[in-house]
């Protein structure tokens, strides 16, 4: 596996059920993402972690809860979504020393 | 915060032609501008960046132009081909954020062979 990974890549969900989303990067960078994308809107940052320490919660409803184990894997656990919350959810991750950010292919979430 | 324009929102082109997309930002101190291609059911891929010392950068068919002076950054795409049919996003990092971007809307091009 090469670049940044995720899965599942099609997730269809009860807005009472719990699940997680996975990511893992594969490129020895420290710093990871989570980004919501919805139709006719621009990447949303939902979270940000430097060297597995949240730095950044840009007001992301606690419904959805991130967990960095290791500067390798990033998860999204998820709770009692709402179907506004159906979107694209990216990953992403970058090096300290050149700043470049690589994105995952995505988890296309459906909240019925 | 920072704050990115992207311009246009959709562009058509002939095949061959060429395609320009422009981006602002309003952070002055801002020092990284990379843009994406995303293709449909996939993720952002980044396609070339500039930082702030560079005024142009070329790769192949595509180029940046940036101009502090003006806060605003280029896309250019030369002989233009139906793969080059996606949406482009352009992105800011702003000079205080630690690795944090800013994107733009998004721009929907279209190659017509």
């Amino acid at each position: 596996e090469t670049g940044v990974t995720q899965t599942p890549r099609h997730l269809v969900m009860g807005m009472t059920n719990k699940k997680s989303l996975k990511c893992e990067q594969h490129l020895g960078h420290n710093a990871m993402y989570w980004y919501k994308q919805s139709a006719k809107k621009p990447l949303e940052l939902m979270f940000v972690y430097n060297f597995k320490e949240q730095t950044e919660n840009n007001s992301v409803p606690s419904r959805f809860s991130p967990e960095c184990p290791n500067s390798s894997h990033l998860f999204l656990h998820l709770h009692t979504l709402q179907p506004e919350d159906s979107a694209l959810y990216l990953c992403a991750s970058s090096s300290a020393r050149t700043g470049e950010q690589y994105f995952g292919p995505g988890t296309r979430l459906t909240v019925t | 915060g920072e704050n990115v324009e992207q311009h246009p929102s959709t562009l058509s082109v002939q095949e061959g032609d060429s395609a320009v997309i422009k981006c602002t930002y309003s952070d002055s101190a801002s020092n990284y501008f990379p843009w994406y291609k995303q293709e449909l059911g996939k993720g952002p891929q980044l396609i070339i960046d500039i930082r702030s010392n560079v005024g142009e950068k070329k790769d192949q068919r595509i180029a940046v132009t940036l101009n502090k002076t003006a806060k605003h950054f280029s896309l250019h795409i030369t002989e233009t081909q139906p793969e080059d049919s996606a949406v482009y996003f352009c992105a800011v990092r702003g000079g205080t954020s630690y690795g944090k971007l800013t994107f733009g809307q998004g721009t929907i091009l279209t190659v017509h062979p």
